[in-house]
Order: C-alpha cells, then structure tokens, then sequence
C-alpha cells in the first residue's frame, strides 16, 4: 500500500464549479499535511497547510480528518487558472527527525471555459 | 523570494556515461533533497542531506550518489547512466523546525525548476 493515495483524476469540471479532492494516508504518526500545486511542466508549490481544525484560504479549503487518515481539499468557483495538479503531502512526528515529505502522486485538475 | 536553482533545463546523455546534476539555493537553508518524477509514479526522493557533508538515503537511491560540499549546494551524480534514469529531477530545499520536546520537522520545501534528463 502506498504511503499517499490521491484519486489521479482527471477530474474536468466547468468553471464556476465546486470540485473536492480527497488524499488518504497510511502513516497514523503522520503528524504534518500539506497540498502542493504543480503546473505543467513546472515545479510543485505550497499551495497549503493543512491544520487539525481545517483551514481557509479564499476558495480553497483545506480539512484533516485524523480519524480516517485522510485529507481534502475543496476548491469553490474554480478558475481556468486552477487547472494544474495538486499534491497531497505528509510529513511524520516522532522522536527523531522529520526531514522527509511524502507525495502523492497528485490528482489533475482541468477547469473548462 | 527563495530561490533555488538548477544547472540545467534539459540534458541528454548516452548509457554508460558519469551525469552530473547540481542545485544551488541561496536561502541558507540546512535541508536540500532529490527527487525523481515519472508519470504515475510521482514524486520519489532519492537522496537528502541535513547538513555539509551528511547526506541520507531516500526511497529510491540505487544508482545514484550526492555531494554536499557547502551549505547552498547539492550535487546528484549518475556514476553511470542508464536509460531506466530517465526522468525529470527536481531539487528542494527547506528549513528545519524545532519543536518541544527536541524533535524536529522540515518546513515548506522549495523546489528548482528541474532538469529533464535522457539518457540514450
């Protein structure tokens, strides 16, 4: 089983459109989430972290659920300009280091005219 | 802005030949990574180094090496290339974070704009 599962999509979807990727994770000591965006044939970007309590920022909004090991990430009134790939990423906790990032194999997004 | 920086777009090499790849970040960040990114496959680290001189096995470190002579500078070496290393690279770099009770986190990685390599 791999360490980040993502739905590779594609998901098209209209503009103006709500889309919501889920990310599941394999690591209960995973301690640190994030989601990366990566355009095509460019480098990831932190789009967000992702906190305990769910996070916002404009139309993305970002929720952790410890419970069920999983990650999502809603995008409301999505743009042309939102059609790129988004990376779930996890970082573990323990008692030693945590230089490591983990990345899911990312799920593309299309926003059609 | 952080800025992190690779020798080259693109390169093409043939099999057997010794493949240089450097990245230079100029945040005096301690952490610098390798990555390799194959369609399907995502993002798969092959090496990181925390510090000048130390450097770590990720995932995927066969057939490659590193170096990490000074603090903005991380070198991957392809002792001898073969056409399974084909691939894109992508180098990264990020601060590390204390946190109670001694343990430690990397923070946001910064990533170069990556070099596709062929290898023939």
């Amino acid at each position: 089983r791999k360490e980040v599962e993502q739905d590779p999509g594609p998901f098209n979807v209209p503009e103006g459109a709500t889309v919501a990727f889920n990310c599941t994770y394999s690591n209960s000591a995973s301690q640190s989430f994030f989601w990366y965006r990566q355009d095509c044939r460019k480098e990831p970007k932190l789009l967000m972290s992702v906190y305990s309590s769910g996070n916002e920022d404009g139309r993305f909004t970002a929720q952790l659920n410890r419970a069920s090991q999983y990650i999502s990430l809603l995008i409301r009134d999505s743009k042309l300009s939102d059609s790129a790939t988004y990376l779930c990423v996890v970082t573990p906790i323990s008692s030693g280091s945590a230089r490591q990032l983990t990345f899911g194999s990312g799920t593309q997004l299309t926003v059609l005219p | 802005d952080v800025k992190v920086t690779q020798s080259s777009r693109y390169l093409v090499k043939r099999t057997g030949e010794k493949v240089f790849l450097e990245c230079v970040q100029d945040m005096d960040h301690e952490n610098m990574f390798w990555y390799r990114q194959d369609p399907g496959l995502g993002l798969r680290l092959i090496y990181f180094s925390y510090d000048v001189k130390m450097k770590e096995k990720g995932d995927i470190p066969e057939g490659y090496s590193v170096s990490r002579e000074k603090k903005e500078r991380f070198s991957l070496i392809l002792e001898s290339a073969s056409t399974n290393q084909t691939s894109m690279y992508l180098c990264a770099s990020s601060f590390t974070l204390g946190l109670a009770g001694g343990s430690y986190r990397t923070d946001t990685q910064y990533f170069g704009p990556g070099t596709r390599l062929t290898v023939l």
